[in-house]
């Protein structure tokens, strides 16, 4: 299973747009990119998943390079309510429950 | 709709005593997995049930883990002994596609042994 880098933290202020970039170089030719969301004392809640080109839902983008070897999830006009932990996990879609679970990204949100 | 409730959200036992988790998945889910988090560590699989059949146990750390399934409904995670080092945060998630994806995951049971 291909392994994800991700900033450790990172910071911005409310009503900015926050990129989050991920790199899996080892990504294989089966392999779907997912991103979940965690807040403290809370489980992950999956926010959008893509495997090529740009992904769009009601809470993210997924921009994803014609070579797959990283991904950037976009969160449009963040909120204090944004400050959370982001994964990205990389793997087959058929096995997505084994992805292989990062440190993640600490995302804080500033007033 | 209610989402995957986890029961006790806290325990705190001795080492050498047993503590049995429970999971309610989201209604309708046959798929159902248990994760855990490890101090300091990242989230790892334990294992995927569909309906009552245990499909995937490949990230059960050892013998004294045991998970159940009975009636395909709730799922229950006993741990027995405890140990230590099962210290963490114990995940359940539900879903309605057998790959996992959009997993809907519980609150968590932190477990404390000492």
């Amino acid at each position: 299973l291909a392994k994800t880098t991700q900033p450790i933290s990172m910071d911005s202020y409310e009503g900015q747009e926050v990129n989050i970039t991920c790199s899996h170089n080892n990504i294989a030719t089966n392999d779907y990119i997912t991103w979940y969301q965690q807040f403290p004392s809370q489980g992950p809640r999956f926010i959008i998943q893509g495997y090529k080109t740009k992904v769009t839902n009601e809470v993210a983008s997924l921009f994803i390079p014609a070579d797959r070897k990283s991904s950037t999830l976009s969160l449009p006009r963040v909120s204090l309510s944004d400050t959370a932990v982001y994964y990205c996990l990389v793997g087959e879609r058929d096995s997505n429950y084994q992805l292989i679970w990062g440190a993640g990204t600490k995302l804080i949100i500033k007033p | 709709e209610a989402g995957v409730t986890q029961f006790p959200s806290h325990s705190v036992i001795e080492k050498g005593q047993t503590v049995t988790l429970r999971c309610d998945p989201i209604s309708g889910h046959d798929n159902l997995y248990w994760y855990r988090r490890v101090m300091g560590k990242e989230i790892k699989f334990l294992l995927h049930f569909v309906k009552e059949s245990k499909q995937d146990e490949s990230g059960m750390p050892n013998n004294r883990f045991l998970a159940e399934r009975t009636g395909g409904t709730y799922s229950t995670l006993k741990v027995q002994p405890a140990e230590l080092e099962d210290s963490g945060v114990y995940f359940c998630a539900s879903s309605l596609f057998e790959s996992g994806t959009e997993a809907f995951f519980g609150q968590g049971t932190r477990l404390t042994v000492v």
